[in-house]
């Protein structure tokens, strides 16, 4: 069974600028969530989609956006981009049946300039 | 507020040796917490779990003891190598939270020949 993948696997944007980031989660899950990892801040939830509906939602400013579709792929999208923002970011998709088990995808690595 | 707190920050240990990284939790409602293992350039994998019901959980090499009253466990890799050489993370998240992670800060171990 294929693992999560994200796309693109690196981005480099530059600041005021928008990003879109997907997300495809494992053949049957159909939890995605979306993590920021940063050297300061470590690992920070982004938010939490499930069935197209955001079931949970971190503290980041409203800039930070995400959906899901039918297919349970999932995008997260960045508005008006400032240098604090790069980072890797995070999916990890999860099953219903066992929702804590939560797996990452390798992550999209954002540079903003 | 930091509700995780991951010690040390850095381990080195020799070929054989046993790691141990420690964790300590603030909100009592967690009840699940899981322990990733984080490779250079890849996303998190999950590497073994616990609920508050047991003490101790064994998967291979991976050991996890489970101190309810105090608040902590922590993760032991037994006869380490120098392929365990990563990043490890704590975490926690609780029921009717959705499967929102709380991450510890990570501990970047490194096995030695």
């Amino acid at each position: 069974k294929a693992g999560v993948t994200q796309t693109p696997r690196y981005l480099i944007k530059t600041r005021g600028q928008q990003v879109t980031l997907s997300c495809s989660p494992i053949s049957g899950h159909r939890s995605v969530s979306w993590y920021q990892q940063t050297p300061g801040q470590g690992l920070q939830f982004l938010f939490e989609y499930f069935s197209e509906t955001q079931r949970n939602k971190g503290n980041f400013p409203g800039r930070f956006s995400g959906r899901q579709f039918s297919n349970s792929r999932s995008e997260m999208n960045v508005s008006t981009l400032e240098l604090g923002d790069s980072a890797l970011y995070l999916c990890a998709s999860s099953h219903r049946d066992r929702p804590y088990e939560q797996y990452f995808g390798p992550g999209t690595r954002l540079t903003v300039t | 507020q930091q509700q995780v707190k991951q010690s040390p920050q850095s381990l080195i240990v020799q070929k054989g040796g046993i790691p141990i990284i420690n964790c300590a939790y603030e909100n009592t409602a967690f009840d699940y917490f899981p322990w990733y293992q984080q490779f250079p350039g890849k996303g998190p994998a999950l590497l073994i779990a616990i609920r508050p019901d047991v003490s101790e959980k064994k998967e291979g090499r991976f050991t996890i003891s489970f101190n309810k009253s105090a608040k902590q466990f922590s993760l032991h890799i037994m006869d380490s190598q120098p392929g365990d050489s990563a990043t490890y993370f704590c975490a926690a998240s609780k029921t009717g939270g959705g499967n929102k992670l709380t991450f510890g800060t990570g501990t970047q171990l490194k096995v030695e020949l």
